[in-house]
């Protein structure tokens, strides 16, 4: 089976910018996890979906906010932008919505903010 | 309020024994797990503990005490491929999955 993919790998952007991330599952999953990872601050959660539905959401502003498509395809989007958004962002499939037990996660999208 | 505390950084030799702590304070819990995430690397699943007792997968081991609200990571027979963060996490009644900070672990020859 293939492993999570997340695109784009690398990303810049300036200030005020939006952009958009996405996330294919391992095939057969349905739960889509989001998790912002910064030096600073570790892992965080940002959201999770299931069956095109938001499940949980973690402590972020307004300005993060994510989907699911049905063939289980995750997106997460970012209005303006600010310099403290510069992170990795993981993406993390289950088969069962957010099994702590087992996530396997994508390879993250790095983006910076200018 | 919800935290995971790890120690930020281990260092050991090859060959030897290591164990990584994480305490945590979290509403409500359902489980700890593991993972290790190499330099550029994505976080992989190592183990994971819903009940008080030792798991043990190979070199890997890992302990829960809920009553101490504690578990650690062991690792056995250090190799150099071993170097990396390892993060516990804890699976909390909101069904969110918190992380601690990280424990970066240096392995030397």
């Amino acid at each position: 089976k293939a492993g999570v993919t997340q695109t784009p790998r690398y990303l810049i952007k300036t200030r005020g910018q939006q952009v958009t991330l996405s996330c294919s599952p391992i095939s057969g999953h349905r739960s889509v996890s989001w998790y912002q990872q910064t030096p600073g601050q570790g892992l965080q959660f940002l959201f999770e979906y299931f069956s095109e539905t938001q499940r949980n959401k973690g402590n972020f502003p307004g300005r993060f906010s994510g989907r699911q498509f049905s063939n289980s395809r995750s997106e997460m989007n970012v209005s303006t932008l600010e310099l403290g958004d510069s992170a990795l962002y993981l993406c993390a499939s289950s088969s069962e919505p957010l099994a702590g037990e087992t996530q396997y996660f994508g390879p993250g999208t790095r983006l910076l903010v200018l | 309020g919800q935290s995971l505390e790890q120690p930020s950084e281990v260092t050991a030799v090859e060959g030897a024994i290591v164990q990584i702590n994480c305490t945590y304070q979290t509403s409500g819990f359902y489980g700890l797990s593991w993972y290790q995430q190499h330099d550029g690397g994505a976080p992989t699943f190592l183990s994971y503990n819903a009940l008080d007792g030792l798991e043990e997968t190979g070199r890997f081991s890992s302990f829960l005490s809920r009553s101490d609200s504690y578990g650690y990571l062991l690792l056995q027979e250090l190799q150099m491929k071993d170097s990396a963060s390892y993060f516990c996490a804890v699976k909390e009644n909101t069904d969110k999955l918190i992380f601690g900070t990280g424990t970066r672990l240096q392995v030397f020859p």
